[in-house]
């Protein structure tokens, strides 16, 4: 059964800084990775999404990397804003699914002014 | 730019009531997808939805919830007789037409609150 983890569960960073955003899961037969973005009460806003194939994917301030084999995905957001605070989610789609996913735990993130 | 759309945003009922939650998904998608958040906890994958069938659903998908798409552009998410347990933020997603290069929009969420 895939799990999905992420670590840390919380992260406190002056603005400027860049931040770094852990993601692994168990089984490596996905499809693809996909990190979400959530602010308290509200829904999920998609970042990135990375196919299995690739290993890495930008858009803008925002880089993730995916290593199939060893389990694991990355998100870096280069020159943290205030407004980059929120909670990050990661998410795979599993082989033997119908897109469904697998969301991990999430990151807390609060850049301070 | 396109956009999952759900409604209401909130709802609250008493216990063993029915609700239908409502979503628009994006027009020219073709996968549907049902999924839940207690608070607190993880988002959680309830239900697929291709070609006009469940194609996936998970343990918690049981005889109290449905999925409906009535029309050609909403989808419904039944669930029959509400429990407490219910309670919880319920998102529709929406993906274009193959599985592994489309991301999975999500809608706004409607927050149902069972008392």
């Amino acid at each position: 059964k895939q799990e999905v983890t992420q670590i840390p569960a919380a992260l406190s960073v002056p603005e400027g800084e860049n931040l770094v955003l852990n993601c692994s899961f168990t089984d490596s037969a996905i499809y693809n990775l996909q990190w979400f973005r959530q602010d308290p009460g509200k829904g999920l806003t998609s970042l990135l999404l990375i196919q299995s194939s690739q290993r890495e994917q930008t858009s803008g301030r925002l880089n993730a990397s995916l290593d199939k084999s060893s389990g694991r995905s990355t998100l870096y957001i280069a020159a943290s804003q205030p407004g980059d605070s929120a909670t990050y989610l990661c998410a795979v789609g599993q082989t033997d699914s119908w897109g469904k996913l697998q969301f991990g735990a999430g990151t807390q993130v609060v850049v301070t002014p | 730019e396109p956009e999952v759309t759900q409604t209401p945003s909130h709802q609250v009922t008493q216990m063993g009531q029915e609700v239908i939650l409502r979503c628009v998904p994006i027009s020219n998608h073709l996968y549907f997808y049902w999924y839940r958040q207690i608070l607190g906890q993880k988002v959680e994958f309830l239900v697929s939805f291709y070609n006009n069938e469940i194609s996936e659903k998970s343990e918690i998908f049981d005889d109290q919830f449905s999925v409906e798409r009535p029309d050609g552009s909403n989808f419904t998410l039944k669930i029959r007789s509400t429990k407490l347990e219910d309670s919880a933020m319920y998102f529709c997603a929406s993906k274009q037409g193959t599985l592994v290069n489309t991301e999975a929009f999500f809608g706004q969420g409607t927050r149902l609150t069972v008392v």
